[in-house]
């Protein structure tokens, strides 16, 4: 079955270390995304590819960095730049295009906390 | 700017109806959708609206009014496992999803 995979479920980063969240699909799908959600929020964008070899910064791109160098992934990783890492990340995949009831397919998330 | 308001909680009675209201103000519109989250785990798809009007499925119903930027997720016959985050969320003229801060609903017996 077609999916988005990330890994690994929970995380635990030391202050000053860098570490990097794994995003995989087999969907076939042009566009990723990186999102971050604190408690009691809604999502906001890090990262978004929309094509490989290629990504732009989202709405909260200070302390992470991204690769595209496959189409099938996309890891995200949470430098030591980033003075409060802790939350949970959500990937999402989406075909190409602007149109249609195609939303995003999401990955079940990556818990980070900084100990 | 990007803009999309939704109301941080609301509590409900088990059978019941619920609206929860979404406003937006965005640059362009490619459509509006609705996820539910229960806590943990990923957004699931609920519904897509891209033409005014109603679109309903089983006892979720969403509803769309472009000229106003306003949106609503109608739930009927509350069920306690209905108890969740609902994200609103608009495609932007990029195809990029911009979501609303979530309402929290909790239903009670």
């Amino acid at each position: 079955d077609g999916g988005i995979t990330q890994s690994p479920k929970y995380l635990f980063r030391k202050e000053g270390q860098n570490v990097t969240l794994s995003c995989e699909q087999n969907l076939n799908h042009d566009a990723m995304y990186w999102y971050r959600q604190d408690p009691g929020q809604g999502l906001r964008l890090i990262y978004y590819s929309q094509i490989v070899n290629d990504f732009q910064k989202g709405d909260i791109a200070e302390g992470y960095s991204v690769s595209r160098e496959k189409k099938e992934s996309f890891p995200l990783t949470v430098t030591s730049a980033q003075k409060n890492p802790t939350a949970f990340y959500l990937c999402a995949s989406s075909p190409t295009g602007t149109g249609g009831a195609g939303g995003y397919t999401f990955g079940s998330g990556t818990r980070l906390t900084v100990v | 700017g990007q803009n999309i308001d939704q109301p941080t909680e609301m509590t409900a009675t088990e059978g019941a109806i619920v609206q929860i209201n979404c406003t937006y103000q965005t640059s362009g519109f490619n459509g509006l959708f609705w996820y539910q989250q229960h806590a943990g785990e990923a957004p699931t798809f609920l519904s897509y609206n891209v033409l005014d009007g109603l679109e309903e499925k089983g006892r979720f119903s969403s509803f769309l009014s472009r000229s106003k930027g306003y949106s609503y997720l109608l739930l009927k016959e509350l069920q306690m496992k209905d108890s969740a985050s609902y994200l609103c969320a608009v495609r932007d003229s990029g195809g990029k999803l911009i979501f609303g801060q979530g309402t929290e609903l909790s239903v009670k017996p």
